[in-house]
């Protein structure tokens, strides 16, 4: 239980295109979604949180006209990369968490991610 | 801010037992979680701790907390080549909902 999927698993793009990526909580309500990126070799890096029907919380550093977060239900948020670079290139992750039966509501649940290729 | 942090390589043989160590500083830390990451992939829920807690046994994971000190480890009994993967530590900040990652651990299996 607690499955989180994202689609698609790879996508390379031109250079200057806009890129979105889904995140999707298939058994569970997501109040609150979180957008990772993660560089070869290294941690996860939190980019924002988001909550359904509220804007997201970007975290320091991160452009918000560059990744645009919509949560637009409890089980869809969706992460778009507008005017796509080479340095945007990387392992995009998301994670759930939620109410589910006695699930600890704290307890993120991730995405298999989608890496993403800008030529 | 929260820091943590993870030894970044562990080698064991087959059979063996694996102990991954991490270490916080936020003291307030609710939750701590540990996570597998195999190659390509997401991150996989392995086991949890509440901050209450100094031990947490499943099946071949056990999970020990020092509050004092903020150190959490994972031991993984009878440790087998598919357990190959990057082992995360988290620590969900006091207040949110927010994890701080460490480094990651890379777990080696050999033979």
């Amino acid at each position: 239980g607690a499955v989180v999927s994202q689609h698609p698993s790879r996508v390379i793009c031109k250079s200057g295109t806009s890129v979105k990526i889904e995140c999707r909580s298939l058994d569970f309500q997501a109040t609150t979604m979180f957008w990772y990126r993660q560089f070869p070799k290294q941690s996860l890096m939190l980019m924002a949180t988001s909550n359904e029907g509220s804007k997201a919380t970007y975290e320091q550093g991160v452009e918000k006209d560059k990744f645009l977060i919509n949560h637009a239900s409890l089980t869809l948020s969706t992460l778009t990369v507008t005017s796509a670079h080479p340095e945007d290139s990387s392992f995009y992750i998301c994670s759930a968490s939620g109410q589910r039966g006695l699930a600890n509501q704290e307890t993120q649940y991730f995405g298999p991610g989608t890496r993403l290729l800008v030529l | 801010g929260e820091d943590v942090e993870q030894s970044l390589f562990l080698s064991v043989r087959e059979g063996d037992s694996s102990v991954i160590n991490c270490t916080y500083t936020d003291s307030s830390s609710t939750y701590l979680y540990w996570y597998k990451q195999e190659p390509g992939a997401g991150l996989q829920l392995l086991t949890y701790i509440f901050s209450n807690m100094d031990m947490k046994q499943d099946q071949r994971l056990t999970v020990l907390l020092n509050k004092k000190d903020k150190h959490l480890s994972l031991r993984i009994a009878d440790t087998q080549t598919g357990d190959s993967a990057i082992y995360f530590c988290a620590a969900c900040l006091s207040g949110t909902y927010k994890y701080i990652f460490g480094t990651g651990t890379r777990l080696k299996v050999l033979a």
